[in-house]
């Protein structure tokens, strides 16, 4: 079965530029994530979707940041207008459900804002 | 917020001896999981351990658990060098509604 599939794999925008990121979870995974990894630090979550409701977004800047997760399956991440201090690899990761159940990444996102 | 520390931040070692990684966390866990990170990948999953258990083996992989002080260990016997990689461990908190928490990780580094 294919994995998480994310894309880009890399981006490089200019400050105050828009940019969108896209990820494709595992069929019949229900539970989806975003999660930002700076460099030499783990990853830390943006957001949660259990089906097409996102049921936590409290870390998510929402100033700048939104997501959505249409129909429950496919999902974008979008950062308008993008700062300096956004760059990172965003990761994309799914799950059977928010149970008991080891998670999925994509190969994530690699977003320079210059 | 990030919820576990791993322990070292960075291990160098030869081929064939064995790697200890070590973790903590701060609040009580339905489970632990490690996962492994590749230079420019996603991160794959290690081994699960629910915090019933006290000690979980997977082929060269052997975690613990110790509830009473919040801390866990990954052991990985026998380093290959495509054991290379960057190690985190992630918990699943009692709290409802969270998802997985990461800590920093520990890059492990296996020379031939």
């Amino acid at each position: 079965e294919a994995g998480v599939v994310q894309s880009p794999r890399y981006k490089i925008i200019e400050k105050k530029q828009p940019v969108a990121f896209w990820c494709n979870p595992i069929s019949g995974h229900n539970t989806l994530y975003w999660y930002r990894q700076n460099l030499g630090q783990g990853p830390e979550l943006l957001i949660r979707y259990e089906n097409e409701e996102a049921v936590d977004d409290s870390q998510l800047p929402k100033d700048r940041f939104s997501a959505e997760r249409l129909k429950g399956v496919d999902s974008t991440l979008k950062i308008q207008p993008a700062e300096l201090g956004d760059s990172a690899v965003y990761l994309c990761a799914s799950s059977l459900d928010r149970g008991v159940r080891p998670y999925t990444f994509g190969s994530g996102t690699r977003l320079t804002v210059v | 917020s990030q919820q576990g520390e791993e322990d070292p931040q960075a291990l160098s070692i030869q081929e064939g001896e064995n790697a200890t990684m070590n973790c903590s966390y701060k609040t009580s866990i339905n489970n632990l999981q490690w996962y492994r990170q590749n230079s420019g990948r996603g991160l794959v999953h290690l081994i699960l351990i629910r915090s019933n258990e006290r000690e979980k083996h997977s082929g060269r992989l052997r975690v613990t658990l110790d509830t009473s002080k919040k801390s866990s260990s990954l052991l990985i016997t026998a380093s290959r060098a495509a054991d290379t990689a960057s190690y985190f461990c992630a918990t699943d908190a009692k709290q409802a509604g969270t998802a997985l928490i990461f800590g920093k990780g520990t890059t492990l580094s296996v020379s031939s």
